[in-house]
């Protein structure tokens, strides 16, 4: 059974950075590519960028370059999402979903991270 | 980048009505088009792909069809649990984008 289970919540300050953490279980992690999607409070999804765990090749929605990495280890079937210099429209719930021939099947349960002084 | 607008912003029907949700792309998308559906506090779920294939367990009441730049989710007699908001996505190369969504409400 595919699971795509994330870490948990996060309060960060402006300006500091934050890394949620997506394991993947039930499936052969490097068959499939990673996203990430964010949802501020009450507002829509956002795709942030997309990751393909076998050889690490990313790419960034033009919005987040420079302020994000994503990154996997094959080892541990984890994909991470960093995100720099935090403000307060970075308060969001953040999503990992795999891709399964250009549609997300597997969502993970999303990580609340909260940005405040 | 490929630009999807939603229409309507919001959908007030009743139980057992039918519900059409519009999808329109700012160019072709060709047919990498994705309907979800997101209930309060729960991940996004697929419903509809390929512009008109059914996810695996989504009910035959859901719909998907069109091409080009024009889409639509067809919900043909909604039940309590659909009241919902419902995304289109589109995959362009590497890109996904997403519509703004479509908040089908009770009226």
């Amino acid at each position: 059974q595919v699971h795509l289970v994330q870490s948990g919540a996060e309060v960060k300050k402006p300006g500091a950075s934050v890394k949620v953490s997506c394991k993947a279980s039930g499936y052969t992690f490097m068959n499939y590519y990673i996203h990430w999607v964010r949802q501020a409070p009450g507002q829509g999804l956002e795709w942030m960028g997309i990751i393909s765990p076998a050889g690490g090749n990313t790419y960034y929605a033009q919005k987040f370059q420079g302020r994000v990495t994503m990154t996997s280890d094959t080892s541990t079937s984890t994909v991470d999402m960093e995100l720099s210099s935090l403000r307060s429209e970075d308060t969001a719930v953040y999503y990992c979903a795999r891709e399964n021939l250009s549609k997300s099947d597997f969502w993970g349960q999303g990580t609340l991270v909260t940005v405040s002084s | 980048e490929i630009v999807l607008t939603q229409s309507p912003a919001t959908l007030s029907l009743s139980p057992g009505e039918r519900a059409t949700l519009s999808c329109r792309a700012s160019q072709t998308v060709t047919n990498y088009l994705v309907w979800y559906q997101q209930r309060p506090g729960q991940a996004p779920r697929v419903l509809i792909y390929d512009a008109s294939s059914r996810a695996t367990g989504i009910p035959a009441r859901f719909s998907g069809s069109g091409s080009g730049t024009d889409f639509t989710l067809t919900i043909s007699s909604l039940e309590p649990e659909d009241f919902a908001v419902y995304y289109c996505q589109q995959r362009s190369d590497w890109l996904w984008t997403f519509g703004q969504g479509t908040k089908v409400e009770i009226k």
